[in-house]
């Protein structure tokens, strides 16, 4: 069966520090992969997507990056965090052109 | 207009209610429809597809209605458990990756 993981669980950084965030799937090949952003109170918000190793989409200009170094692993990156990116941080993976599965996301806290 | 719209609730209902939830979305080439639960601090997890021709999953029902664009999820015998947040979500037609749309959520509590 198919688990994706993502780590940390929890992170409180200060403004302007770096980040880096990590999602990987395991029980399933060349998978489209996902970055979301949930805000407090808010909805899901698509960052970047996947459809293979380094290939990287993204749908909102932004202050953060993602790469795709191996088929399975999937990385959020900002090289300056701001007050703004605080939220909670999900990624997904899908096969089926639409049927996404979630990890257990990342709370990211910067103060 | 927010390309899929629900209402926020918040919904309180007793145990054993029945209780519905509505969602519209706006692109008419909209092609996969979805609905997912997302518990407290936790990551959604899709709870039921919603078919053409409707489809139920026990307790749960979905419809869906092309002409309106309009989507719904009815949960009879409402238990403690089946409170969290619902999302609606859909999927845009033409992309080759699946972009999906969530709705903000409707909130539900169950309440003994």
């Amino acid at each position: 069966s198919q688990t994706i993981h993502q780590w940390p669980a929890t992170l409180v950084q200060p403004v302007g520090s770096p980040l880096s965030l990590e999602c990987t799937v395991e029980g399933t090949s060349n998978p489209n992969l996902y970055w979301y952003r949930q805000a407090a109170g808010r909805g899901l918000q698509l960052l970047f997507y996947s459809v293979g190793i380094g290939q990287i989409s993204s749908e909102v200009p932004q202050n953060l990056s993602a790469s795709r170094p191996q088929d399975r692993q999937f990385i959020l990156s900002s090289k300056k965090l701001l007050l703004s990116d605080s939220g909670f941080y999900l990624c997904a993976w899908s096969v089926l052109r639409s049927l996404q599965f979630f990890g257990p996301g990342t709370r990211l806290t910067v103060l | 207009r927010k390309e899929v719209e629900q209402d926020p609730g918040p919904f309180n209902v007793p145990e054993g209610a029945t209780v519905a939830f509505n969602c519209t979305y706006s692109n008419s080439a909209s092609q996969s429809f979805f609905w997912y639960r997302q518990d407290c601090r936790k990551e959604p997890k899709l709870l039921m597809s919603v078919y053409s021709s409707g489809n139920e999953d026990g307790r749960f029902t979905a419809q869906l209605n092309r002409a309106s664009q309009y989507i719904s999820l009815l949960i009879r015998d409402s238990k403690l458990s089946d409170s969290a947040t619902y999302l609606c979500v859909v999927t845009a037609g033409g992309t080759s990756y699946g972009k999906l749309t969530f709705g903000q959520g409707t909130i539900l509590t169950v309440h003994p």
